[in-house]
């Protein structure tokens, strides 16, 4: 069974789309996480939800809208896409202790 | 704020050299300290960890032991594999604020047969 699972694996869209991303956790971990990852191999915090609620926010552009259904789930929303995006994205879930992360999505913006 | 700090690469070993990678780490009070491994096209995964000073962690043959005194937690083989390619990242989290984990640079290992 899969921890940490998050689709799509890969997304190619257009420059100006509106994409999601999904993630789930089967863990029953109370706190939830994105990250993104540039080219560089360089990770950054985007966001961190605890039990439902944002208690993370690293100044990401406002077009990065995350939602968080329940706690097993965070999805992440991102309107007007821009070439800067391109990047992959980890969804990671914890509990007082180490994360576990999912396989990434690898967003391409053309 | 916490940070931390790792050996920059690319590192490129020949098989069955020795490995170190260097991590130093700014924070307050007494965080938890983490090695996590990113192998090619996957997510990060736990390497090692250790939750207080003097802690040894140690898995897969890696081990890092947790220097309160010279604020360190450096990684080290004996003895690497081909298969040990990959990032290494160093991450702490703080026992102050405990939803967000602090993570290096990363450092890309390439070991050759």
């Amino acid at each position: 069974d899969t921890a940490v699972s998050q689709t799509p694996k890969y997304l190619v869209t257009q420059m100006g789309n509106d994409k999601s991303i999904k993630c789930e956790q089967n863990l029953g971990h109370d706190t939830m996480y994105w990250y993104k990852q540039d080219s560089k191999k360089f990770l950054k915090i985007m966001f961190s939800y605890n039990n439902k609620e944002l208690i993370i926010n690293e100044t990401v552009p406002n077009r990065f809208s995350p939602k968080s259904p329940d706690k097993a789930h965070l999805n992440l929303h991102i309107n007007s896409l821009e070439l800067g995006d391109s990047a992959v994205y980890f969804c990671a879930s914890s509990q007082k202790g180490s994360a576990f992360f999912g396989q990434g999505t690898r967003l391409t913006v053309v | 704020g916490n940070s931390v700090t790792q050996m920059e690469g690319p590192v490129t070993l020949s098989e069955e050299a020795f490995l170190t990678i260097n991590c130093t780490y700014t924070a307050t009070g007494y965080p938890s300290l983490f090695w996590y491994v990113q192998y090619p096209g996957e997510g990060l995964q736990l390497l090692l960890k250790a939750t207080k000073a003097d802690d040894k962690g140690s898995n897969k043959g890696f081990e890092a032991t947790y220097r309160k005194e010279t604020t360190s937690f450096h990684l080290e083989k004996g003895s690497v594999q081909v298969s040990d390619s990959a990032v290494y990242f160093c991450a702490l989290r703080g026992d102050t604020n405990a939803g967000k984990s602090t993570f290096g640079d990363g450092t890309t290992l390439t070991v050759k047969p």
